[in-house]
């Protein structure tokens, strides 16, 4: 079966602008979380949906933003994009919204702010 | 107490060996303990994953060692080839936390033949 798919798999954008940035999950699955990846921070949550609703946010700022379609499919949207918001924006889905059958990651989106 | 301690940053070992890396938290409502194999330029995956009233779990060549008491767990992988050479991470989930997955920061391993 299709894997998590992330759109676009490259990005560069200039600082002030605004990014849009989509994930397509597993067929069935109703869980979507958003990651950042960095090599200082790490992998960090950014939030999770199921069935259209964020259900849990990290700590990230309120420029960053996300949603749900009702065929599961999610974008985040990141706003007045800064130079550290360089990384790689990971997607990951689960069956059900329970994560005991473990998430299921995409290859990520690589954004470059300069 | 949210943070999940993953040690060590990286590791060089021969073609054969056998490769721990060993992680700790603090947060004890934490009931899920994945690990993820990432190479570059692809996102992570699971690799195995185990809960807190198990002590051990084995999967092929990759072996999760679990101690609830020490609040540590760690992934040993037997017989490590070359093709295992990428970036593991351990993470922890639970306490009412939807789709939160908490990561250790990685190790880098690196297997020679």
């Amino acid at each position: 079966k299709a894997g998590v798919t992330q759109t676009p798999r490259y990005l560069i954008k200039t600082r002030g602008q605004q990014v849009t940035l989509s994930c397509s999950p597993i067929s069935g699955h109703r869980s979507v979380s958003w990651y950042q990846q960095t090599p200082g921070q790490g992998l960090q949550f950014l939030f999770e949906y199921f069935s259209e609703t964020q259900r849990n946010k990290g700590n990230f700022p309120g420029r960053f933003s996300g949603r749900q379609f009702s065929n599961s499919r999610s974008e985040m949207n990141v706003s007045t994009l800064e130079l550290g918001d360089s990384a790689l924006y990971l997607c990951a889905s689960s069956l059900a919204g329970t994560l005991r059958g473990g998430y299921t990651f995409g290859s990520g989106t690589r954004l470059t702010v300069v | 107490q949210q943070q999940v301690k993953q040690s060590p940053q990286s590791l060089i070992v021969q073609k054969g060996g056998i490769p721990i890396i060993n992680c700790a938290y603090e947060n004890t409502a934490f009931d899920y303990f994945p690990w993820y194999q990432q190479f570059p330029g692809k996102g992570p995956a699971l690799l195995i994953a185990i809960r807190p009233d198990v002590s051990e779990k084995k999967e092929g060549r990759f072996t999760i060692s679990f101690n609830k008491s020490a609040k540590q767990f760690s992934l040993h992988i037997m017989d490590s080839q070359p093709g295992d050479s990428a970036t593991y991470f351990c993470a922890a989930e639970g306490g009412g936390s939807q789709g939160n997955l908490i990561f250790g920061k990685g190790t880098k391993l690196s297997v020679k033949p």
